[in-house]
């Protein structure tokens, strides 16, 4: 098993651009999430879904999108980049909701200048 | 809603010597805890956990936590430090009862650990 991919792995963006990060996991897990870390933050969940067509907002959900087509992938769509953006991303996932034992990505760095 | 303090954000300790990182909780029920390991530049892999059973619980590379009610802490523990433990810990914490409740992270403890 590949366990859970991120790409891409760094990325900078202008202010305005829009880009999908891009999350897949070959457990067959329930569970996926975003996570967004930024220095003495800690990890501030973004989206979160405990499903294929399932999805809910986190603490930090605003000018960002998800969709859940299928088990395995789960994009993080971000609409108008802007610099209070710039942060390290992962995405996490589990078998479901109710075991919240998480296995996270190696994390996507993203700089909007 | 729970939440999670780790007190001190930056740990350092020397080679060999006792390692404890602190985690307190606030949850209206027994909750699930955890703590996950960061390696520069990697994700989170996880530690350790306690749902139910034994407090004690041990976990890869040495370490343990003890799961206190009455204190509401979830320490972790090594015995003895080594230069490879140098990373960010963080603890988390999730109320098992919610079904749809994801994980409350803690704003983590960088470890140093001098030679």
């Amino acid at each position: 098993n590949a366990g859970v991919t991120q790409t891409p792995k760094f990325q900078v963006l202008k202010t305005g651009q829009s880009m999908t990060l891009q999350c897949a996991q070959d457990m067959n897990h329930e569970y996926m999430s975003w996570y967004r870390q930024d220095p003495g933050m800690g990890l501030r969940l973004i989206h979160y879904s405990v499903g294929a067509g399932i999805t809910d907002q986190g603490e930090v959900p605003n000018g960002y999108n998800v969709s859940r087509s299928t088990t395995e992938d789960f994009p993080l769509r971000l609409l108008s980049a802007a610099p209070s953006q710039t942060s390290v991303y992962f995405c996490a996932s589990s078998y479901s909701y109710t075991s919240k034992e998480q296995y996270f990505g190696p994390g996507t760095r993203l700089t909007v200048t | 809603a729970q939440s999670v303090t780790q007190l001190g954000s930056h740990v350092s300790v020397s080679e060999g010597a006792l390692v404890l990182l602190r985690c307190n909780y606030s949850s209206s029920v027994p909750p699930y805890l955890f703590w996950y390991v960061q390696y520069p530049n990697q994700g989170l892999q996880l530690l350790l956990k306690y749902t139910t059973g034994a407090t004690l619980v041990k976990g890869i590379n040495g370490f343990e936590a003890e799961f206190k009610k009455s204190e509401t802490s979830f320490h972790l523990t090594k015995p003895s430090a080594h230069m490879s433990d140098a990373a960010e810990y963080f603890c988390a914490v999730s109320d098992p009862e919610t079904g749809n409740t994801p994980l409350v992270f803690g704003k983590g403890t960088r470890l140093s650990v001098i030679a």
